[in-house]
C-alpha cells in the first residue's frame, strides 16, 4: 500500500511567518505535487517535482516556493504567510502514466 | 480559466438508486481522465479511469463514460449506498516533463439518503 504522510494535520501561523509544509512516500514514486483545495474550487496545482531536484510550477506558485533534496521528500515553503494562504494543503505522490495519484491526509492550514 | 468543470456542486440521491455525476472539459488534448473520491479530513482516493482513446471503464458498481466529441465525461454508480456520501472530484491528466499533471473539478457532493 502506497503511504503518503504530511508533518502535520493542523498549523496554525501567524502573518509574516515562514511556514514548513513537508510530505514524505515510502514507494519509490517519481512524482510528487503540492495542491491547495477551496471550497468551490476543487484542487488547485501549487508545484509539481518529477524528479530530485527538479521542481516545476503549477498553476497557483505565487506565494510559494519547494525544495526536493531526497525522492521520498517534497516540502512546500510559504516565504511570509499571508491570510490568503489559508486553506488545506494536499500532497500526492506518482508514477504511472495515468496520472494516477496518491494523496496524502492534508494539512489544514490557519494564518492569521 | 477552468479546464475541467462540474457544474453541480451538489447531488442527493435515493439509497439504491442510481447516482450520476457529471463533468466538462475544454481540452481536447488530455490523455486520462480520473475521478477521485473524498472524506471530510482525509485526502482524495482514487476511484475510477478512462484512457482517452476508450469511451467505458466498468469497475464493480462504478462506470465511467467519455463522450469525446462533447468534451463530456459523467460517473454512474449503481446500486448507490451510504457509504458513498463525499465530495467527487473528476481531474483530467496531461504529459509535463515526465510527469502526468492533473487539472481537477471544483468537485460535487454527493449524498446517498436512507
Amino acid at each position: 500500500d502506497v503511504k503518503v504522510t504530511q508533518s502535520s494535520r493542523y498549523l496554525v501561523k501567524r502573518t509574516g511567518e515562514k511556514v514548513f509544509l513537508e510530505c514524505v512516500q515510502d514507494m519509490d514514486h517519481e512524482n510528487m505535487f503540492w495542491y491547495r483545495q477551496d471550497p468551490g474550487l476543487g484542487l488547485r496545482l501549487i508545484y509539481f517535482s518529477y524528479d530530485v531536484k527538479m521542481k516545476e510550477k503549477g498553476d497557483i506558485p505565487e506565494g510559494y516556493s519547494v525544495s526536493r533534496e531526497k525522492k521520498e521528500r517534497f516540502s512546500l515553503i510559504l516565504e511570509s504567510a499571508s491570510t490568503n494562504q489559508t486553506s488545506m494543503y494536499l500532497c500526492a505522490s506518482s508514477v504511472g502514466t495515468d496520472g494516477e495519484q496518491y494523496f496524502g491526509p492534508g494539512t489544514r492550514l490557519t494564518v492569521t | 480559466d477552468q479546464q475541467v468543470k462540474q457544474n453541480s456542486p451538489s447531488l442527493s440521491v435515493q439509497e439504491g438508486r442510481i447516482s450520476i455525476l457529471n463533468c466538462d472539459y475544454t481540452n481536447s488534448m488530455f490523455d486520462y481522465f480520473l475521478w477521485y473520491k473524498k472524506y471530510p479530513a482525509e485526502g482524495p482516493t482514487f476511484l475510477i479511469s478512462i484512457s482517452s482513446i476508450k469511451d467505458k471503464n466498468e469497475d464493480g458498481r462504478f462506470t465511467v463514460f467519455l463522450n469525446k466529441s462533447a468534451k463530456h465525461l459523467s460517473l454512474h454508480i449503481v446500486p448507490s449506498q451510504p457509504g458513498d456520501s463525499a465530495v467527487y472530484f473528476c481531474a483530467a491528466s496531461e504529459g509535463f516533463g515526465g510527469a502526468q499533471k492533473l487539472v481537477f473539478g471544483q468537485g460535487t457532493r454527493l449524498t446517498i439518503n436512507p
